[in-house]
């Protein structure tokens, strides 16, 4: 069974960084596409980045130039640095695979940006 | 970029009743990656529907999907008070992964 685990959240200040990890289990990650996703609080939803299998990656541009998706493979883990946080980048980041056409999503963690 | 338009913006419904959700998607979508998920306050969305009409593990069949290209259509046959939720379709076929705007579902 697909399982995600989203870690790293927290309060942060503007300008600050942050690194998110998503470790995942009952699939062969190295296979997989990865991306992330974010929930502003009482917004809906906005994807943020993927990554693909050779390493190649792609950003909504409201965090180009700010953050990294990045993968460790032997750690089947995923990871999202953050950095330059602004306030409007308060939101539930959750991570995403995608495994015989059906998405799996993690529980998500929370990153408030605020003085 | 795909758009995805959903509505009504909030359906108030009795139980026992019908209530169909739609998604209109901006350009044609592969009907195996849209999906639709159910999300209530302080929780992580919960897939319903994946590839427009495949009901995900454990959700009951009340909730069913159906169409095709532009068109989407979320129904759940007979509410019960726990469906009371926002509701989303999201579309997997290209990047940006995008969302709809979501139908808030109240039963009366």
């Amino acid at each position: 069974e697909v399982h995600l685990v989203e870690s790293g959240g927290g309060l942060v200040q503007p300008g600050g960084s942050l690194r998110l990890s998503c470790a995942a289990s009952g699939f062969t990650f190295s296979h997989y596409w990865m991306h992330w996703v974010r929930q502003a609080p009482g917004k809906g939803l906005l994807w943020v980045s993927r990554i693909n299998t050779d390493g190649n990656t792609v950003y909504a541009d409201s965090v180009k130039g700010r953050f990294t998706i990045s993968r460790d493979d032997p750690k089947n883990t995923l990871y999202l640095q953050m950095d330059s946080l602004r306030a409007d980048d308060t939101a539930v980041y959750y991570c995403l695979a995608f495994s015989g056409g059906q998405p799996y999503w993690g529980q998500g963690t929370l990153v408030t940006v605020a003085s | 970029e795909i758009v995805l338009t959903q509505s009504p913006g909030t359906l108030s419904l009795s139980p026992g009743e019908r209530a169909t959700l739609s998604c209109r998607a901006s350009q044609s979508v592969i009907s195996t990656y849209l999906a639709w998920y159910q999300q209530k306050p302080g929780q992580a969305p919960r897939l319903l529907i994946y590839g427009a009409s495949n009901r995900a593990t454990g959700v009951p069949d009340r909730f069913s999907g159906s169409g095709s290209g532009t068109d989407f259509t979320l129904t759940i046959s007979r509410l019960e008070p726990e469906d009371s939720a926002v509701y989303y379709c999201q579309q997997y076929t290209t990047l940006p992964l995008t969302f709809g705007g979501g139908t808030k579902v109240e039963i009366k």
